[in-house]
């Protein structure tokens, strides 16, 4: 089971919006509306974002959104903030034989 | 609140096992399963296996078949992760996660984290 596709890193400046997309399969991302964001400051545990593509948990700020298109899951920030800097891993159920769950190789969101 | 409480870090020999205990407190244990994820120095999240602290069993993802065993002590709200047969790349530090109870392929709550690490 490969790792879905984020890309490495994207920045903005404060009060700009960013996406970050996620690139999986037609056995996870294309097929389940089980697509979850983590965000990841150093040396901290991660924290829930969005799941099942578009909801937010009490508590994350309406800043945050998210969607899915086919194969790709898509997490914008809107309005960043100097807070906002860190890691941010996307993860999907799967179908595959090998693994209940995947997660994306990881964003650096940097805020200039 | 809910919080997962887990054990310190360890450093094992290539070879030897580890033991990794979450506490869970702030929310009935048996009505939400546990995952373990990992991730190794400067990588990303790597899911591990799942257990329904209810007793109804567990998973682990193919690659550690084996080698993993995740057992709970419902007496203690506390899920054991144990790897063994050692090796370099399983330095990593190792999560103990809640499953959502609004969407159980969610993530929503996390322990602290423990690093393993793996050394001669």
């Amino acid at each position: 089971q490969s790792a879905l596709t984020q890309p490495p890193s994207v920045s903005g400046s404060p009060g700009q919006s960013v996406t970050i997309s996620c690139t999986g399969t037609s056995s996870d991302v294309g097929r389940y509306n089980r697509v979850s964001w983590y965000q990841q400051p150093p040396g901290t545990a991660p924290k829930l974002m969005i799941y099942e593509v578009s909801n937010r948990p009490s508590g994350v700020p309406d800043r945050f959104s998210g969607s899915k298109s086919g194969n790709t899951a898509s997490l914008t920030i809107s309005g960043l903030q100097a807070e906002d800097e860190a890691d941010y891993f996307c993860s999907s159920y799967t179908s595959s034989s090998t693994s209940l769950y995947v997660f994306g190789t990881g964003t650096k969101v940097t805020v200039l | 609140q809910v919080q997962l409480v887990q054990s310190g870090a360890e450093v094992k020999k290539p070879g030897a096992s580890v033991k990794v205990s979450c506490e869970a407190s702030g929310y009935t244990f048996t009505n939400s399963y546990i995952h373990w994820v990992r991730q190794a120095p400067g990588h990303g999240l790597e899911w591990m296996g799942i257990i329904d602290p209810s007793g109804r069993g567990t998973t682990n993802a193919q690659k550690f078949q084996g080698r993993v065993a995740v057992t709970r002590d419902t007496s203690t709200s506390t899920v054991y992760m144990e790897l063994s047969s050692l090796r370099s790349e399983d330095t990593a530090v190792y999560y103990c996660a809640r499953a959502a109870a609004y969407s159980s392929m969610t993530f929503d709550y996390w322990g602290q984290g423990t690093l393993v690490t793996v050394s001669p």
